[in-house]
């Protein structure tokens, strides 16, 4: 129930094209879906989120599609560029009464755009 | 920008001894965060701090585990006797309020 199922593990992708980045959870009460870029050697950067009381959200080339009646939600990039090649993690957050706000990870999607 | 800092980037301990990592949150941010990372797989939250005091933990935040917000500013992770299986990517993080969490560079732990 806590967990975040991401797929795929590893995606290549050519320069231009889009990305697609699945997560799916089970848990209803998480209530907010961040999206996190890590490159090597680095820390997490968020990226973009969604809470669910919207369908989308678009900033620049990323966009955040969710289905809550599905329970999934997906990243795209459009037009993905070389810089774009990092390790991408969706996570989810649970709206439990109190201070806890821990996140829940998916495993991680290895992207490489190929020039 | 502000962000969030942590040092050291790098930590080389024995098995058994004690090792502190330090974090310096963005400073109006009010929850602080521990997650680790080992090589490979997914991040695992740790514990979350609040009101100077923990707000949740983890099964894996046993009682080796400490953290304390001992300035202020700093926020610490000590860990009292390191397993082997304590190497890993240490992460901090901060939020001001219940969502956005934004992350240090990290320390490698590496026991040996």
């Amino acid at each position: 129930q806590q967990q975040v199922k991401q797929s795929p593990q590893s995606l290549i992708v050519q320069k231009g094209g889009i990305s697609i980045i699945n997560c799916a959870y089970e848990n209803t009460a998480f209530d907010y879906f961040p999206w996190y870029q890590q490159f090597p050697g680095k820390g997490p950067a968020l990226l973009i989120a969604i809470r669910p009381d919207v369908s989308e959200k678009k900033e620049g080339r990323f966009t955040i599609s969710f289905n809550k009646s599905a329970k999934q939600f997906s990243l795209h990039i459009m037009d993905s560029q070389p810089g774009d090649s990092a390790t991408y993690f969706c996570a989810a957050r649970t709206a439990i009464a109190g201070n806890n706000r821990k996140l829940i990870w998916g495993l991680g999607t290895s992207l490489a755009v190929n020039p | 920008e502000p962000e969030v800092t942590q040092t050291p980037s790098h930590q080389v301990t024995q098995m058994g001894q004690e090792v502190i990592l330090r974090c310096v949150p963005i400073s109006n941010h009010l929850y602080f965060y521990w997650y680790r990372q080992i090589l490979g797989q997914k991040v695992e939250f740790l514990v979350s701090f609040y009101n100077n005091e923990i707000s949740e933990k983890s099964e894996i935040f046993d009682d080796q585990f400490s953290v304390e917000r001992p300035d202020g500013s700093n926020f610490t992770l000590k860990i009292r006797s390191t397993k082997l299986e304590d190497s890993a990517m240490y992460f901090c993080a901060s939020s001001f309020e219940r969502y956005e969490q934004y992350f240090g560079p990290g320390t490698r732990l590496t026991v040996t």
